[in-house]
């Protein structure tokens, strides 16, 4: 069990740019979350999937972000035309889907700096 | 909906006294609490849960809590810190039915002093 990884782990990049971010969970975790921490808050709920299928996505999802996880294994946060705004900490997090489910297990998180 | 509130945002104590965080929650369901530890750069580790049974639970690193339904409470303590304790703390609630996303609190800055 080598825990959920990300990738990058820091990225910088320019007002208006596209940015890609990668999750890797936990192996035969069903559940995949993406959450945004700003700095001095807490981590708050972007979206969800089970297996391939994205259930759930929090009203901070707008038009320019979207989540994929197109094997039902890994998944992929893109950010598009990117602002000040999105510089934050992107945490992925996975769970078995029976059995525990309610227990998140998190990766080391995508630190994104929007200059 | 689900809401959680740390009391603290910064709490200083010395090295080998006792400490306790406070988190109050709020929610019209029931749910099952957690407390994670954030160290700097990193993401966020579990500490402990609670689920049912006993209100008082115990988590790695000598932490532990108490949940209080009276109270909406689950205060984390540790009877003696140390230096390797100074971390970020959240609170966070999940609902029992239909578990999907954590509900968290602002943070606690756990600073140790020698």
């Amino acid at each position: 069990d080598t825990g959920v990884s990300q990738d990058p782990r820091h990225k910088i990049t320019k007002r208006g740019q596209n940015v890609t971010f990668r999750c890797d969970p936990i192996s035969e975790h069903n559940r995949l979350y993406w959450y945004r921490q700003t700095l001095g808050q807490g981590p708050e709920f972007l979206t969800y999937f089970q297996n391939e299928a994205q259930l759930e996505k929090s009203r901070l999802l707008s038009d320019r972000f979207s989540a994929e996880r197109p094997k039902g294994s890994f998944s992929t946060l893109e950010i598009q035309r990117t602002e000040q705004g999105d510089s934050a900490m992107y945490l992925c997090a996975s769970s078995p889907f029976i059995d525990r489910e309610y227990e998140q297990y998190f990766g080391p998180g995508t630190r994104l700096t929007v200059t | 909906a689900q809401s959680v509130t740390q009391l603290d945002s910064q709490v200083p104590v010395f090295e080998e006294a006792p400490v306790e965080l406070r988190c109050n929650y709020s929610s019209s369901v029931s749910v099952y609490l957690f407390w994670y530890v954030q160290y700097p750069n990193q993401g966020l580790q579990l500490l402990l849960k609670y689920l049912s049974g006993s209100t008082l639970v115990k988590g790695i690193n000598g932490f532990e809590a108490e949940f209080n339904k009276s109270q909406t409470s689950f205060h984390l303590r540790k009877p003696s810190v140390h230096i390797s304790d100074t971390a970020e703390y959240f609170c966070a609630v999940i609902r029992h039915q239909g578990a999907q996303k954590l509900v968290f609190g602002q943070g606690t800055r756990l600073t140790i002093n020698p």
